[in-house]
């Protein structure tokens, strides 16, 4: 079975510092991989999904992800966060039709 | 728009009284999810409908049960809840083609209070 993991649990940063959340996974076949965001009260929200292709996958907000197959991670990145970007991220794997699976996600504070 | 909805989005249950909550969606996909989310952590699979094959996870407990009566409608029963079963439920859905580039669509939620 596939697993996920989120190193950071906790980050804290000032407005426009730049952002990189850790995301690995095991799984030895093909994945597909997404973060999602869960801001403060409200529904998961995709962020940005790979399928295949470029490993470099722009997705909404100004964040973007790179998938490296050779050490099974996709790292979100964000070269200058807002105080609006305060929620909790989560990396997920998804494997044929099956659900996802989530990692333990990280939350983000963002001080003005 | 189309869209998955959940109701109702806060339910109060009383310990041991059996609750429903309930998914629809819009979008006509073959595959819905529900999730159960306790608080700080991560979304957990507790089952899968692909068409009306039902997928229950190993480790979902037999309190909680799944039906789905047509595409666009699926309904979670737990049926003695604990104080350990107060969480956000999430509903999802995905149009599963077998080109494995599907996307899950998340509900809001309903967040279940069991007092």
């Amino acid at each position: 079975a596939q697993s996920v993991s989120q190193h950071n649990h906790h980050v804290i940063l000032s407005e426009a510092a730049s952002l990189e959340l850790g995301c690995n996974y095991s799984y030895g076949g093909t994945v597909n991989l997404f973060w999602y965001v869960q801001y403060p009260g409200q529904h998961l929200q995709l962020l940005l999904k790979y399928f295949s292709g470029d490993p470099l996958v722009k997705g909404i907000k100004g964040f973007e992800a790179e998938f490296i197959k050779s050490k099974f991670s996709f790292n979100l990145r964000k070269p200058s966060v807002q105080w609006s970007d305060t929620a909790e991220y989560f990396c997920a794997v998804q494997t044929g039709r099956r659900a996802l699976t989530f990692g333990s996600g990280t939350r983000l504070q963002v001080q003005p | 728009d189309a869209m998955v909805i959940q109701n109702p989005r806060y339910q109060v249950t009383q310990f041991g009284k059996p609750v429903t909550l309930s998914c629809s969606q819009t979008l006509n996909h073959n595959v819905m999810y529900w999730y159960q989310q306790k608080s700080s952590q991560a979304p957990k699979l507790l089952f899968h409908y692909y068409d009306k094959d039902f997928n229950n996870e190993a480790d979902t407990p037999d309190n909680f049960q799944s039906r789905r009566p047509n595409t666009s409608f699926c309904f979670l029963d737990i049926r003695s809840p604990g104080l350990g079963d107060a969480a956000m439920y999430l509903c999802a859905t995905s149009s599963f083609s077998g080109q494995d580039n599907d996307e899950q669509y998340f509900g809001p939620g309903t967040r279940l209070t069991v007092t």
